[in-house]
């Protein structure tokens, strides 16, 4: 069963809007997320984490944000530029990481 | 340029030949992981070490082997005992195992018919 659920498949945003990207897990001994974004055929690249002592975490354009009791986590991507068109995906665990399905986002110029 | 290499990106095998799967990084890092991704799916852990000459299995860790014989390199072989094996390999290090980033290589396809 999956620990890690990104239920969104794809996502479309006009260029300067906000881009949210959500991801649910299953485990509450699940400590420490991150967010990767991936084009086709390359590996993921490391976007942004959090661990769970805080409740988000800010790196430039790039927020996360959690939400422990909900067990949910959310990416936020402002302002959206068409170069942000990728998969996301995020990751949740401590020793070890389980990863959801990815969302495929397109910001539209 | 620090990073993760793998190689070849693109493997065509018969089935029921072994093949093995190259994955190097010169970070520096101790731990090393391979995950397979098929597509719809999440990236799945096949193996991991934390350190030199040890290694432990993933989720779904049958019908593959790996070794560490050195710090940079994390070889991974895909067995004919393997009843899924076509599949997008990707290749992680990080600087320690748990609670830390990992970063990826480039991924190698592996296509077996």
């Amino acid at each position: 069963d999956q620990q890690v659920k990104q239920n969104s498949p794809s996502l479309s945003v006009q260029e300067g809007r906000i881009s949210i990207l959500n991801c649910d897990y299953t485990n509450s001994m699940f400590d420490y997320f991150l967010w990767y974004k991936k084009y086709p055929a390359e590996g993921p690249t490391f976007l942004i984490s959090i661990s769970s002592i805080k409740d988000k975490n800010e790196d430039g354009r790039f927020t996360v944000f959690l939400n422990k009791s909900a067990k949910h986590l959310s990416l936020h991507i402002v302002p959206s530029q068409p170069g942000d068109s990728a998969v996301y995906f995020c990751a949740a665990g401590g020793n070890q990481f389980y990863f959801g399905t990815g969302t495929s986002l397109t910001v539209i110029p | 340029d620090g990073g993760i290499t793998q190689s070849p990106k693109y493997l065509f095998r018969k089935e029921g030949q072994n093949v093995t799967l190259s994955c190097e990084q010169n970070l520096n890092h101790d731990a090393m992981y391979w995950y397979r991704q098929d597509p719809g799916q999440g990236l799945r852990l096949i193996y991991y070490s934390q350190i030199v000459n040890d290694f432990q299995k993933g989720d779904i860790a049958e019908g593959y082997s790996v070794s560490r014989e050195k710090k940079e390199s994390f070889p991974l072989t895909v067995t004919s005992a393997q009843k899924n094996p076509t599949a997008f390999y990707l290749c992680a290090s990080s600087i320690s195992a748990g609670r830390y980033e990992q970063y990826f290589g480039p991924g190698t396809r592996l296509t077996v018919t």
